[in-house]
């Protein structure tokens, strides 16, 4: 089993709609979870960060967190073609220094 | 503007001749972290500095070697490489605790 996992996609979404994007984790022990955008050919930017159960919003973007369920998911809202891109769940491993752990990525595409 | 700076973008190499990637940050953060992504795979941490604490990943080959003679500076040597070894290679910083990474813009490595 991997630590993190995301279905690959790719995941096609009409510009204007929700898109959401899924993640589970392996570790009950993790407490801070992350979602990174990467764009083709550049590295990964940090566009939510979540630690208690619930709902987290920021702009268009909401996280959702779900330890009981060992689950994350990220909606987006409004899709715009500019949110076309890999969108990376992270987990940090709770022992020692902060380290986080990446799954493989959901590849979005917003469709104008 | 407080950053991390990779240098190269990109960097070719030939089979078996050392190579150094650099990495640099105006964070001040406690952590840097070296990451290797090749196409479509999610990032594979390969080791990390907690100020001059080094820690290597188990799988992590012996080809691959850091240094980090001050906190703003982090180096990845990879002494022989192999084409195996042609990816993304991320440096990243933290603040520790639950902060999110910061990311460089990542050096391609190609091997021929």
């Amino acid at each position: 089993q991997k630590e993190v996992e995301q279905n690959s996609g790719p995941l096609s979404v009409p510009e204007g709609a929700i898109a959401s994007l899924n993640c589970t984790y392996s570790d009950r022990g993790s407490q801070s979870f992350f979602w990174y955008r990467q764009y083709s050919g550049k590295s990964p930017e940090l566009i939510m960060s979540i630690y208690s159960n619930g709902d987290k919003e920021d702009g268009r973007f909401t996280a959702q967190l779900n330890k009981a369920s060992q689950y994350v998911s990220l909606l987006i809202r409004d899709s715009q073609p500019s949110d076309s891109a890999t969108y990376l769940c992270a987990v940090n491993r709770p022992q020692g220094a902060q380290k986080l752990v990446f799954g493989q990525g959901t590849r979005l595409t917003i469709n104008p | 503007d407080a950053m991390v700076i990779q240098n190269p973008r990109y960097q070719v190499t030939q089979f078996g001749k050392p190579v150094t990637l650099s990495c640099s940050q105006t964070l001040n953060h406690n952590v840097m972290y070296w990451y290797q992504q090749k196409s479509s795979q999610a990032p594979k941490l390969l080791f990390h500095y907690y100020d001059k604490d080094f820690n290597n990943e188990a799988d992590t080959p012996d080809n691959f070697q850091s240094r980090r003679p001050n906190t703003s500076f982090c180096f990845l040597d990879i002494r022989s490489p192999g084409l195996g070894d042609a990816a993304m290679y991320l440096c990243a910083t933290s603040a520790g605790g639950h902060y999110g990474y910061t990311f460089g813009s990542g050096t391609r490595l190609t091997v021929v």
